[in-house]
């Protein structure tokens, strides 16, 4: 079955442009998360849905970052005024939504902020 | 989530057998061992996970000491596909949330 996807996979802005990264998660996962990922680093946890809403959201780094999930489905993370410290690979999971389960994660789109 | 230690990079020829430590020695009763691991360029693939015995599918063995205080992560048959950086995590579900909190790894070099 289709994985984990996510678009664009690869996005070049400007600073100061805001940029939209899209996630699809697997059918019928209602868990969703974003994690980020520096050149070089290690995975930043960003924020988690459960469903529609995100009981957490503390790994968002700035109030530029902002993110959205609709239909239990896709989710938009958003970055307003893009800054070059945002150049990073940003990746989205899914899991079933139960305790203990595996998170599948997508490909990533990287961000590279000039 | 409690805190892991891991080499930061370990070699391994081909068809030998890859054993990946990890100390995590503050770890809670109710915290499950994870690893996954992230082949350049791509998002990190789950690997295996268990709580207090020792697990084994079909790409890896999980064998957690008595007081779980380590594990080892062992790939039987290494190949040069399983060059990766590894990740150990250790993790409840709070309810909340079950974000996954990863440190730098291990980067495991197959060689030929």
């Amino acid at each position: 079955g289709a994985g984990v996807s996510q678009s664009p996979s690869n996005k070049v802005t400007e600073k100061g442009k805001d940029v939209e990264l899209r996630c699809d998660p697997i059918s019928g996962h209602t868990a969703l998360y974003w994690y980020r990922q520096r050149l070089g680093q290690g995975l930043e946890f960003l924020i988690y849905f459960q469903g529609n809403s995100a009981p957490d959201k503390s790994g968002l780094p700035s109030d530029r970052f902002s993110a959205e999930r609709t239909g239990e489905s896709v989710s938009t993370l958003t970055i307003q005024r893009t800054q070059q410290e945002d150049s990073a690979v940003y990746l989205c999971a899914s899991s079933p939504g139960l305790d203990q389960e595996t998170q599948y994660f997508g490909p990533g789109t990287r961000l590279l902020v000039l | 989530d409690a805190k892991t230690t891991q080499p930061t990079s370990m070699d391994c020829a081909e068809g030998r057998a890859a054993n990946l430590p990890c100390n995590h020695s503050t770890i809670s009763g109710n915290e499950y061992v994870y690893w996954y691991r992230q082949i350049h360029s791509q998002g990190p693939q789950y690997i295996i996970h268990g709580l207090k015995n020792n697990e084994t599918n079909e790409m890896a063995s999980l064998i957690i000491t008595e007081d779980r205080k380590s594990s080892t992560l062992i790939l039987p048959h290494a190949t040069l596909r399983d060059t990766a950086v590894y990740y150990c995590i250790v993790r409840v579900y709070s309810g909340n949330t079950g974000k996954l909190i990863f440190g730098q790894g291990t980067t495991l070099q197959v060689k030929p």
